[in-house]
């Protein structure tokens, strides 16, 4: 079965502690990104890579890092969690993201953190 | 300022009927424009893509028109169920920081009532 997984699906830390969340996709696809979900925001951007060690920031990307070291994961890193970031967080990838070429968006089921 | 707009309150409607949601934008000139499903929890699903020189696009109950006049997408759901109650969300292809990405609307809640 196509998709994107994610992990953990829940997370509470403290503020300060590193965490990472998981991300993988069966797909082969080339173009995976991260986004936060926050009410009334919508989905915005963190980070996006277009491939294996191809990243870049998206429009939020304060406070996060990420890594493409295969094409099939893509893990978020939080170095020191602050309670700004406590959201709701998806992973998604797509076969390929160039100008002209439009495909949709499959999208993990999302990790829900809360840092206190 | 760039910005995608839907309608931030929930859309009410009796089953049976036909549910239109609004996507509009301001300051973009997306080639394409995409509709996601969104189940509380979980993850968008995708549901139907239309491209700048579609007036409209049809899949099962669903119908997706898209005006660049105006600038605003019109999303329909025909003979509406409960099933059908979710957080629906527009996204559109926009040039930024020199590659092509989504840009998604915060999401109108449909609830559809037996």
């Amino acid at each position: 079965e196509a998709q994107v997984t994610q992990n953990p699906r829940y997370l509470i830390t403290v503020t300060g502690k590193k965490l990472t969340v998981t991300c993988s996709q069966n797909m082969n696809h080339e173009y995976m990104s991260w986004y936060r979900q926050d009410p009334g925001l919508g989905l915005r951007q963190i980070y996006y890579s277009m491939n294996v060690e191809v990243t870049d920031k998206g429009d939020v990307p304060e406070g996060y890092k990420v890594s493409r070291k295969e094409k099939r994961n893509f893990p978020l890193i939080l170095e020191s969690p602050s309670p700004n970031q406590t959201s709701l967080y998806f992973c998604a990838s797509s076969p390929i993201y160039r100008t002209g070429e439009n495909t949709e968006a499959f999208f993990g089921q999302g990790t829900r953190l809360t840092v206190v | 300022s760039q910005k995608i707009e839907q309608n931030s309150e929930a859309l009410n409607i009796q089953e049976g009927k036909t549910a239109t949601l609004t996507c509009n934008y301001t300051n973009y000139s997306p080639a394409y424009l995409q509709w996601y499903r969104q189940d509380p929890g979980r993850g968008p699903v995708f549901l139907l893509l239309i491209r700048e020189n579609e007036k409209e696009k049809r899949k099962e109950r669903l119908k997706v028109t898209f005006d660049t006049t105006l600038k605003q997408s019109l999303f329909h759901i025909t003979a509406s169920q409960p099933a059908d109650s979710a957080t629906y969300l527009c996204a559109l292809e926009a040039l930024s920081g020199g590659y092509n990405k989504l840009i998604f609307g915060a999401g109108t809640r449909l609830a559809v009532h037996p």
